[in-house]
């Protein structure tokens, strides 16, 4: 089946401090692969996303790439702001249907 | 370009009872798809209408249904609530039946459901 797993939180770190979200998944085809963000008191928005095997998805200066190898996805953002706070979700859809499978979620907090 | 709206935020329910939630999905979706956040947890998918029509399910029993309108709004309904139903439920819109490779969806803030 398809899953996805990603490190848990919370994670706490200082403003311009490096960042890595762990995400790895578990899929029966050739899934899409996503970090979608929720800030405080907003819904979920797409992060960045990635297509296909050794895509890097970037974007608020967020990047991810796809390693098909150790199926993995991992965020990464080389200094950190305090406005990066969120929760950060993986996801993945495989095939037709449009299902998403999401992590559980990972809690940043950046403190200046 | 108005987002996607649900509506109530909160409420709070008993045992037994049912309720019904409500999503208009962003202008030009013909998509909407629901999913259930538990406290500390990622969204699970429950299902997915397209055109009127459901065409994706979740591992979500009988008593969770829905419906879309003509206008690609959206309800969900849910039966002889549980408590373990309590949750963050999120609608989701988005154009098309969701080819893999476009897959952006548009979330609502969600209604937070609480069942006592």
């Amino acid at each position: 089946g398809n899953s996805v797993t990603q490190m848990e939180g919370p994670v706490t770190l200082s403003e311009e401090a490096f960042l890595t979200i762990n995400c790895t998944y578990t899929a029966t085809g050739y899934p899409s692969l996503f970090w979608y963000v929720q800030y405080p008191g907003e819904g979920l928005q797409l992060l960045l996303k990635a297509t296909k095997a050794d895509d890097k998805g970037s974007n608020k200066g967020f990047e991810a790439t796809y390693r098909k190898e150790t199926t993995s996805f991992h965020l990464e953002k080389g200094s950190v702001q305090v406005s990066d706070s969120a929760v950060y979700f993986c996801a993945l859809i495989d095939g037709p249907g449009n299902q998403f499978y999401f992590g559980t979620g990972t809690s940043l907090t950046v403190i200046p | 370009e108005t987002g996607v709206t649900q509506s109530p935020t909160h409420l709070i329910k008993t045992r037994g009872q049912q309720v019904t939630l409500r999503c208009s999905s962003q202008s030009g979706h013909n998509t909407v798809s629901w999913y259930q956040q538990a406290l500390g947890q990622g969204p699970q998918f429950i299902f997915q209408y397209y055109r009127e029509e459901e065409n994706g399910r979740g591992n979500f029993p009988p008593r969770f249904s829905g419906l879309q309108f003509p206008n690609y709004s959206s309800e969900l309904n849910v039966n002889a609530l549980e408590l373990d139903d309590s949750a963050l439920y999120l609608c989701a819109s988005s154009f098309g039946q969701g080819h893999p490779n476009t897959g952006e969806l548009f979330f609502g803030e969600g209604s937070r459901l609480t069942v006592l």
